[in-house]
Order: structure tokens, then sequence, then C-alpha cells
């Protein structure tokens, strides 16, 4: 299995409150992803990176930010959270980009916001 | 609007009741195909990539097949393990990657 740790697994929170995740990787793998997953969408990509301190937006990245300043680390970061927000928060890890390759998912944060 | 959509949305078979399960999708232009399988409480896990028209891949008991409009996921004499929910994604030529919403499958002894 690839080495990925997601934490925490499982957070509740109250609105306006500021929350990160963080997404941890021992595979050395180039490409990290972050992802929502709700009933009835399917995965959607929040923002991505290909390199330290290179990232960019993906479809739904309104609300979030990201930062990598390690390869193995990728943070999510919701400034004031909304209730919106309350999802299932998935990291994913490449060599190359997704489109070429499959990813390699880790575990999930279910994060409830109040 | 490139979209992804699976079929059905949950599937109950009896253990040895064959099926398939459908992602279809209209996007601009297809450059590969995944199929993932997702046990609750845990990250998408892969299982297959298929690139054309006419591919197909096996493994165990599951088979998946590509058409130029859609995929299946064929499930032969499927065992109570086999209850996973199963997720395709799909490759554009913009080199995006768009989820399906996933078929919930469960295998009943």
């Amino acid at each position: 299995d690839a080495g990925i740790t997601q934490s925490p697994r499982h957070k509740v929170t109250e609105t306006g409150t500021p929350v990160t995740l963080r997404c941890h990787q021992t595979e050395n793998h180039r490409y990290m992803y972050w992802y929502r997953q709700d009933p009835g969408h399917g995965l959607r990509l929040i923002h991505y990176s290909y390199g330290v301190k290179d990232t960019d937006k993906g479809e739904v990245s309104d609300g979030y930010s990201v930062s990598r300043s390690k390869t193995e680390d990728f943070l999510l970061t919701l400034e004031s959270a909304t209730s919106s927000q309350t999802s299932v928060y998935f990291c994913a890890i490449s060599e190359i980009w997704a489109g070429n390759q499959p990813q390699h998912f880790g575990d999930g944060t279910r994060l409830s916001i109040l | 609007e490139d979209q992804v959509t699976q079929s059905p949305e949950a599937l109950r078979l009896q253990e040895g009741e064959s099926s398939s399960l459908n992602c279809s999708y209209t996007v601009s232009g297809l450059r590969g195909l995944f199929w993932y399988r997702q046990d609750p409480g845990k990250g998408p896990e892969f299982l297959f990539t298929l690139y054309s028209a006419g591919e197909e891949k096996e493994k165990e008991r599951l088979k998946a097949t590509l058409t130029k409009k859609e995929s299946f996921l064929h499930i032969t004499a499927p065992k109570p393990e086999d209850s996973a929910t199963y997720l395709c994604a799909v490759r554009t030529s913009y080199d995006k990657v768009i989820f399906g919403p996933g078929t919930s499958l469960s295998v009943i002894p």
C-alpha cells in the first residue's frame, strides 16, 4: 500500500473557525492532490501540487488554500470554515500527472462543520 | 460540459449472481478511463485503466470493457467481499480527470 497518512481522521468544528488538514506521504511522489467527496458527486479536485511550493487550483478551490513546504507534506486550510465545507476530504499522490497514471489515495478525513 | 455518470446508483446481488455496472461519459476527447474500488471508511483503490474502445482488462471476478461512450465493469459470480463502491474516472483531452459518483454494490450471502 502507498504510504499516505491523513490527519486528523475525524474533526468537528464550528462555522468561522480555521481548519488545517494534513497529508503526509512516504513515496516521494511529485504530485499531491486534495479532493472532497460528497453524496451524489464524484470526487472533486480542490487543489493540487506538482512540486515543493508549486500548487494550482482545481474545480472547487473557493474557500480553500494549500501549502507544500516539503515533498512529503501537503496541507489544506479552510481559512473560515462554512457548513457547505462539511465533507470527506481525500489526499492522493502520483509520480506523474493523474491523467497519465492512477492515483493512490489516503483514507480520508471526515470533517463536520456545525 | 464534461460529465461522467454511473448506473445504477446502488445494486444488491445474491452471492453468485453476475451483473454489470455502467460508467457513461460525455467528455471532450477520452484519453483514458480508470476504475477504482472504495471500501467504507477508506480511500479509492485502483483496479484498471482502459485507453481505447474495444479494450478489456480482467482481475479475478472483475472484467472492465470500454466503448466509445461508456465502460462496463462486469462482476462474475460475486462474493460478499466484492461489496464496495466502484468509481470510474475519465481523463479528458484537456488532461482533466473527472470522477463519476460511484455505484454501491452489496453482495448478499
